[in-house]
């Protein structure tokens, strides 16, 4: 049982936009700590696709973009590719663990 | 190429130790924050620890699942990072990465190695 909530797995066609939810708690997420999210393709170690709850590292393309709520924050993807087929995971901290904690992952499927 | 690359890995019966490296190239190496997160196969990611910059007081802090049995430390004249794992359990058994907590965030994992294989087992 992670400590972030994500859905197992998401899918989309071609083109579309898909987003992934990623829900918290008062000693993490809605304790203002920024959330952080990964993109990890298949046999491949994880890559930063989101800071900050929001910014993007160098590279990363803009169809990929965070946001924040409350206790939740959401990973979205617009134009969805074949190539963003992966597991994707969102990380923040944990007042109460005193340490970085990441969601169980959601499967991106392309149809 | 601003690289890390772990080593180390490998079968280990329980109750048994094992060190792993994680050597860094082409960056700064002694200011960054570095941590271990671990993979069980088929699983998610796990956050193992952490050990901060020397000019950060090189403190270290651990996951609980980990706590008392693992140690992180860092050679920076060696531009080098370690996990020493003691008492390992099976459900250790995952692969290991070592990543770099990008600069000017508190834990945003910036920089990964390729991951070594770590597998516990009689």
């Amino acid at each position: 049982q992670s400590v972030l909530t994500q859905p197992p797995s998401v899918s989309g066609a071609p083109g579309q936009r898909v987003t992934i939810s990623c829900t918290g708690s008062s000693s993490n997420i809605g304790a203002s700590y920024d959330v952080h999210w990964y993109q990890q393709l298949p046999g491949m170690a994880p890559k930063l696709l989101i800071y900050g709850n929001s910014n993007r590292p160098s590279g990363v393309p803009d169809r990929f973009s965070g946001s924040k709520s409350g206790t939740s924050t959401s990973l979205a993807i617009t134009g969805l590719q074949a190539e963003d087929e992966a597991d994707y995971y969102c990380q923040s901290y944990d007042s109460s663990l005193s340490g970085s904690v990441f969601g169980g992952g959601t499967k991106v499927t392309v149809l | 190429e601003v690289q890390l690359v772990e080593s180390g890995g490998g079968l280990v019966i329980p109750g048994g130790s094992l060190r792993l490296s994680c050597v860094a190239s082409e960056f700064t190496f002694n200011y960054a924050w570095v941590s271990w997160v671990r993979q069980a196969p088929g699983k998610g990611l796990e956050w193992v620890g952490r050990i901060k910059s020397k000019a950060d007081g090189e403190t270290t802090d651990y996951a609980a699942p980990v706590n008392g049995r693992f140690t992180i430390s860092r050679d920076d004249s060696k531009n080098t990072l370690y996990l020493q794992m003691n008492s390992l359990k099976t459900e250790d058994t995952g692969v290991y990465y070592c990543t770099t907590v990008r600069e000017g965030t508190t834990d945003a994992f910036d920089i990964w190695g390729q991951g070594t294989t770590v597998t516990v087992s009689s």
